[in-house]
């Protein structure tokens, strides 16, 4: 099975500090995605990847940085903490380019959820 | 740009009751895939279906039904006799980016009580 995990399962911060949530796969999936839940607005996409050193800006990615330095791990790094980043924070990954097979299944991680005090 | 919408927050029902979740989306892609993930209390999105916008044939699995309806913009999820376990949030979701990514819905809080 795929497995995606995710390192911290609840994280208490202050503000201004920095964050790292860090998040490993174990398939070989080329593709890892950090998103964002949040009550009524359901799941936001933060930075994708497609590639090791490759990343890429989603809908919300102020206030975040990525970093992945190799292809099993993605890293989502709040450099400065605020309190309107609690939130849960799901990765997820997926394999390959969609390409003709129209769309691509994507595995969660179990979140994060991050207090910001 | 994509568009997933549950306007449905939050159901509740009693076990055995069947419930219907609500999904209408907006694309301006003529063929696309439409998904739905259930996340349990445990957290972590689970994959439930992913559908063709070619065939709108319903798609029935166990207890388990999508209705897909391309003239309403609709990919409706119906739990026939549902029981405690199907407690949870169900999302939709609408891939672009050339199906590399998946837009979400707002997500729908089911709870069902014994």
């Amino acid at each position: 099975d795929v497995k995606v995990t995710q390192s911290s399962r609840y994280l208490v911060k202050r503000t201004g500090e920095k964050v790292f949530l860090e998040c490993v796969q174990d398939m070989d999936h080329e593709n890892m995605f950090w998103y964002r839940q949040d009550p009524g607005l359901g799941l936001r996409l933060i930075y994708f990847s497609y590639d090791v050193k490759m990343k890429e800006k989603g809908d919300i990615p102020e206030g975040y940085s990525v970093s992945r330095e190799k292809k099993e791990r993605f890293s989502l790094i709040l450099e400065s903490a605020s309190t309107n980043q609690t939130s849960m924070y799901l990765c997820a990954s997926s394999s390959g380019l969609a390409g003709i097979s129209g769309a691509n299944v994507l595995t969660f991680g179990a979140g994060s959820r991050l207090t910001v005090l | 740009a994509q568009k997933v919408t549950q306007a449905q927050t939050e159901i509740s029902v009693v076990e055995k009751e069947d419930v219907t979740l609500d999904c209408v989306y907006e694309t301006r892609d003529t063929t696309y895939y439409l998904f739905w993930y259930k996340q349990p209390p445990s957290g972590e999105l689970v994959f439930l279906i992913r559908r063709n916008s070619f065939d709108e044939q319903n798609e029935i699995s166990g207890r388990y039904s999508w209705n897909f309806q391309k003239s309403t913009s609709s990919f409706n999820f119906t739990i026939t006799a549902s029981q405690v376990v199907d407690s949870a949030v169900y999302f939709c979701a609408l891939p672009e980016n050339a199906g590399n990514m998946l837009t979400f819905g707002g997500g729908t809080r089911l709870m069902v009580k014994p």
